[in-house]
């Protein structure tokens, strides 16, 4: 059975390029969420995705939006890049319910330049 | 508004000592804790949760968790380290109205488990 798989691992990118970061859930799971995590600090709530809509967001600009798809794998894109753009973003998937645990993936380490 | 403190930025114990990784909470109404591992360069791994019940949680690799309602603290313990425990270690909380909602992280604890 397959975990949260994320692609790319990492990526190099340029002040003011586009990025678009992948995520495939674990099996079964109907709920995607998005995480910042910059260097030596927790992980920090972008939005989650269940059934292709956003269904909570924190507070991130509006160049983070994101998109679901009919078999549950996720994107989440940034535009206009900025240096503090820079951290590893993770995806996590789970059930929809209040006490389910959210499984993580490896993550994509972002750095922009 | 929720909120996670984990006290220490490290935490130094001896192999086959025993370990304790702090956590206090902030939530509106009863709160759903959970503990997940960080080992470098990998994403986070689920540990333990408290939803309800017993106060003390029982995890993986022989960690558990007390829950204090009264400290609101949901501190991590392990009876007796081992050198492979050395990792980042985070606290997490989600207001049990927000279903399935998001998670609010601590900063992370860095354990150093030495030989």
């Amino acid at each position: 059975d397959a975990g949260v798989t994320q692609s790319p691992t990492h990526l190099i990118k340029t002040r003011g390029q586009q990025v678009t970061l992948r995520c495939s859930p674990k099996s079964g799971h109907d709920t995607v969420s998005w995480y910042q995590q910059a260097l030596g600090q927790g992980p920090q709530f972008i939005f989650q995705y269940y059934e292709e809509e956003e269904r909570q967001r924190g507070n991130f600009p509006d160049r983070f939006s994101g998109h679901q798809f009919p078999n549950y794998s996720s994107e989440l894109n940034v535009n206009a890049l900025l240096l503090g753009d820079s951290a590893l973003y993770l995806c996590a998937s789970s059930l929809l319910t209040g006490t389910a645990e959210q499984y993580f993936g490896p993550g994509t380490r972002l750095t922009v330049t | 508004a929720q909120s996670v403190a984990q006290p220490e930025d490290q935490v130094n114990v001896a192999e086959g000592n025993p370990l304790t990784v702090k956590c206090t909470y902030s939530v509106s109404g009863n709160p759903y804790l959970f503990w997940y591992v960080q080992y470098p360069n990998r994403g986070l791994q689920f540990l333990l949760k408290y939803i309800t019940g017993d106060n003390l949680v029982k995890g993986s690799y022989g960690f558990e968790a007390e829950f204090n309602k009264s400290q609101t603290s949901f501190h991590l313990k392990k009876p007796s380290a081992l050198v492979s425990d050395s990792a980042l270690y985070f606290c997490a909380v989600r207001a049990s109205y927000n279903q399935g909602g998001k998670l609010i992280f601590g900063q992370g604890t860095e354990l150093s488990v030495k030989p």
